[in-house]
């Protein structure tokens, strides 16, 4: 059976911290990996990661794949209060996503 | 640019009663799908829809319907509410389904049977 387990479920840390995110997989047809950001509503895409250690950057956020190793980490760089959200990482599988439960990350200044 | 739009944003049903859900989005997209969204689980699959006329069950179809007669919209039906179905719900859609193309959620619908 397909999944993907992200690490940790929860996160607090002050402002101006770095933090890195986790999410482990096993699926059967790997395709693709994403990243969003859930704030109050929708889910807002962040990466799709396809390739082993090709580094994905945005601003603070960047993220990596290690296919060998089945996992991807997200790092946020010098928090700030509006990073907090929930994290979700999901696996294009077959062609369809298979989701993670999300790793809830609370930003205090 | 609308994106994916979901109506209504909020919604009270009694066991028993059904509804349905909408969705409609404006970028052209043939793929479409709905999830349910849970504490502490991942977004579940319910219905997908990979163009006008197609649809296939995803990973938690029972107790809801879906149509797609036209290619913007994506309705949901829940035939008979019961209180497991209690959940926030969300549309998205992306180009095809065999793009890598990172799918657009639209802003949930936040359900309770009661």
């Amino acid at each position: 059976e397909d999944k993907v387990v992200q690490s940790p479920l929860s996160l607090v840390v002050h402002e101006g911290d770095t933090v890195t995110l986790n999410c482990s997989y096993e699926v059967t047809n790997f395709r693709s990996l994403l990243w969003y950001k859930q704030e109050k509503k929708a889910p807002t895409f962040l990466f799709m990661l396809t390739s082993s250690g090709i580094e994905k950057k945005s601003g603070r956020l960047s993220s990596i794949l290690d296919k060998k190793e089945l996992f991807s980490i997200l790092n946020i760089t010098a928090t700030q209060t509006g990073d907090s959200a929930v994290y979700l990482c999901a696996v294009d599988s077959n062609y369809q996503l298979i989701w993670g439960a999300g790793t809830k990350l609370i930003i205090k200044p | 640019n609308a994106g994916v739009t979901q109506t209504p944003k909020f919604q009270v049903l009694k066991t028993g009663q059904s509804m349905t859900l909408q969705c409609a989005q404006d970028m052209n997209h043939e793929y479409m799908s709905w999830y349910r969204q849970d504490p502490g689980m991942g977004l579940r699959l319910i219905h997908y829809s990979v163009g006008a006329g197609i649809t296939d069950q995803g990973e938690v179809p029972n107790g809801y319907n879906v149509s797609r007669s036209t290619t913007e919209d994506f309705p949901l039906r829940l035939l008979s509410a019961a209180p497991s179905q209690t959940s926030v719900y969300f549309c998205a859609s992306s180009y095809n389904r065999y793009s890598n193309q990172p799918q657009h959620f639209g802003d949930g619908t936040r359900l309770s049977i009661l």
